[in-house]
């Protein structure tokens, strides 16, 4: 099973500011299966960056994605006040489980 | 309007068991995978399960393999989640999830799963 790892845990920036969030796996991973998702208190968790660089649909630009191999990175380029939440990544490798990062959280300093 | 609405969650004793379900609108149900997708309080995500657009495979996480069984209905757009022998550690927020593949392109609100005695 694919351990996924996300760095820093908390990440306390103010708004306007840029947002750097790592994720690293512990075995390669295809880059067609790293996704990203955004979530905020009492809410499900919304589809970010597909593909490991993918927007999906309605994602505003100053979301991106990068990275290949076992290491990814999602970049918030300014924070809006409603950026202010919960970050996952996520793998699907050759086969199930399907495995999540323990979350990055981003939150006002 | 696509959407997913999950129904069935509730207070259940140690080794009790729960079906949730899962109705889907907006889109061609009978034509994508559906994910199960868990979180205990304060906690991650923990993918559960997954069926294909047919029924014809299945996957589970460790965790709930032999306990839990996921099914389908495409005749009533409805995904299931036939829960026995629940455990302390099965409380989570149970959420539906379309699959895209093998990301979740649809959440469900959720449903909240508590078992204690």
């Amino acid at each position: 099973e694919i351990v996924l790892t996300q760095s820093p845990g908390t990440l306390s920036l103010s708004p306007g500011e840029r947002a750097t969030l790592s994720c690293r796996a512990s075995q390669s991973v295809s880059s067609s299966y790293l996704a990203w998702y955004q979530q905020k208190p009492g809410q499900a968790p919304r589809l970010l960056i597909y593909g490991a660089s993918s927007r999906a649909t309605g994602i505003p630009d100053r979301f991106s994605g990068s990275g290949s191999g076992t290491d990814f990175t999602l970049t918030i380029s300014r924070l809006e006040p409603e950026d202010f939440a919960v970050y996952y990544c996520q793998q699907y490798g050759s086969s199930p489980p399907i495995t999540f990062g323990p979350g990055t959280k981003v939150d006002i300093k | 309007q696509v959407q997913l609405v999950e129904s069935g969650g509730g207070v259940v004793q140690p080794g009790g068991s729960l079906r949730l379900s899962c109705a889907a609108s907006g889109f061609t149900f009978s034509s994508y995978g559906m994910h199960w997708v868990r979180q205990a309080p304060g906690k991650g995500l923990e993918w559960v399960a997954f069926i294909r657009y047919d029924g014809s495979n299945k996957y589970y996480a460790d965790s709930v393999k032999g306990r839990f069984t996921i099914s389908r209905d495409n005749s009533k757009n409805t995904l299931y989640l036939q829960m026995n022998s629940l455990r302390a550690e099965d409380t989570a927020v149970y959420y539906c999830a379309k699959d895209a593949p093998w990301y979740f392109d649809l959440w469900g609100r959720g449903t909240l799963v508590t078992v204690s005695s």
